[in-house]
């Protein structure tokens, strides 16, 4: 099956400028997770989405970050106005069902570099 | 507050080496522990585990979990330096049917041949 894809692999702004990442999960998976990886640290969940649903945003800092999955598939999250302090990357996962018995599937990521 | 701690960062051994890295937790709900290995690009899955004691193996890696003194080691044997990579303990605490994981800050290994 093919993975969960994300684009772009890497992205370079100026601070203040918005910018966009996008994901696509495994086909079938319900539950959808945007991750947030900074250098030398673990990921530390943003969001996570059951469905069309966001379910569990509370780490995600809403004054500048947005996200939507519209129809359940796709995803994407959006920074504006974007600041030095937000370049990490940003990984996508996805799952068939956040209950059951099976492991995270992790995207390549998007590596974001702010300016 | 939940939390994953791995030990050590980081670690830089010759090719044949043996190593164990460690992941230790605190969580209020427990459900499973999960090691990823990271190179460049997405957290590739290792193993899952769920009940203490038991051994999940996989070629020259291999796992455990105490769910009683509360942490996992990841040993791999016979290193090579395509083991190189930053290696992520993940614990999964969910508060209802949810799938929360909760990362550790990563151990990096470093195999030179």
């Amino acid at each position: 099956e093919a993975g969960v894809v994300q684009s772009p692999r890497y992205k370079i702004i100026e601070k203040k400028q918005p910018v966009a990442f996008w994901c696509n999960p495994i086909s079938g998976h319900n539950t959808l997770y945007w991750y947030r990886q900074n250098l030398g640290q673990g990921p530390e969940l943003l969001i996570r989405y059951e469905n069309e649903e966001a379910v569990d945003d509370s780490q995600l800092p809403k004054d500048r970050f947005s996200a939507e999955r519209l129809k359940g598939v796709d995803s994407t999250l959006k920074i504006q106005p974007a600041e030095l302090g937000d370049s990490a990357v940003y990984l996508c996962a996805s799952k068939r069902q956040a209950w059951d018995n099976s492991p995270l599937h992790f995207g390549n990521g998007t590596r974001l570099t702010v300016t | 507050e939940d939390k994953v701690v791995q030990s050590p960062l980081s670690l830089v051994v010759h090719e044949g080496d043996t190593v164990t890295l460690n992941c230790s937790y605190e969580v209020t709900n427990f459900r499973s522990l999960l090691w990823y290995k990271q190179e460049k690009k997405a957290p590739t899955f290792l193993f899952m585990l769920t009940s203490s004691g038991i051994e999940k193996k996989s070629g020259r890696l291999s796992s455990i979990l105490d769910k009683k003194e509360l942490f996992s080691i990841l040993n791999i044997t016979a290193t090579q330096t395509g083991d190189s990579a930053i290696y992520l303990c993940a614990v999964e605490a969910p508060t209802s049917n949810t799938g929360k994981l909760i990362f550790g800050q990563g151990t990096t290994l470093q195999v030179k041949p």
